[in-house]
């Protein structure tokens, strides 16, 4: 059973550019999860849904971030105009029914130059 | 909103226990959990623990939870080097839908 999988590990932007991070949860798990973790610091909830629905976003920024998780495919979470402060490391989990255990993916690195 | 502090930095030797502190501000929290992080990988969710629990024992690993004073901590048993990561800290929010992390304790394990 594959893990938690994410695409691609290492990104690079320029300023102005639009990045897309694609999230494939583990078999069976219809729940997925956004984090982003900047340089020494915790991860922090960016968005959770379940397919095709949005049901928390209350991290998202209000502005250039959006995610999706359509019925068919991966989990998008797509950054518009980026900026150098976009950099960051990007991770999707996802869980089963149980929202209590929440499995991680390795992890999108983007750099924004 | 809800908060979750760890020490920054634990220095241990190979053979030795070690002990990670975490506290947290939302009593509500239903489950904490605790996760490694290696080097330019993402997080290995190592044990978890529900909040009717006061300790949860997993091989090396031993979870204690006071929830009256809202500390949850991790001990390592025979530490081994390979060991070394970040570990973080984290509470299930009031609304059950997302992580609250702390920054995270790096654990540095010496032979």
């Amino acid at each position: 059973n594959a893990g938690v999988m994410q695409n691609p590990r290492h990104l690079v932007r320029r300023r102005g550019q639009e990045a897309r991070l694609r999230c494939s949860p583990m078999k069976g798990h219809s729940h997925v999860y956004w984090y982003r973790q900047l340089p020494e610091e915790g991860l922090k909830f960016m968005v959770y849904l379940q397919k095709e629905n949005i049901i928390d976003e209350s991290g998202m920024p209000k502005e250039r971030f959006s995610a999706e998780f359509p019925k068919e495919g991966p989990s998008i979470l797509r950054i518009q105009q980026v900026v150098r402060g976009d950099s960051a490391a990007y991770f999707c989990a996802s869980s089963p029914e149980a929202v209590n255990e929440q499995f991680f993916g390795p992890g999108t690195r983007l750099t924004v130059l | 909103g809800e908060d979750v502090e760890q020490s920054l930095f634990l220095s241990v030797r190979e053979g030795d226990s070690s002990v990670i502190n975490c506290t947290y501000t939302d009593s509500s929290s239903t489950y904490l959990y605790w996760y490694k992080q290696e080097p330019g990988a993402g997080l290995q969710l190592l044990t978890y623990i529900f909040s009717n629990m006061d300790m949860k024992q997993d091989q090396r690993l031993t979870v204690l939870l006071n929830k009256k004073d809202k500390h949850l901590s991790l001990r390592i048993a025979d530490t081994q080097t390979g060991d070394s990561a970040i570990y973080f800290c984290a509470a299930l929010n009031q609304a059950g839908t997302a992580l609250i992390f702390g920054k995270g304790t790096t654990l540095s394990v010496s032979s």
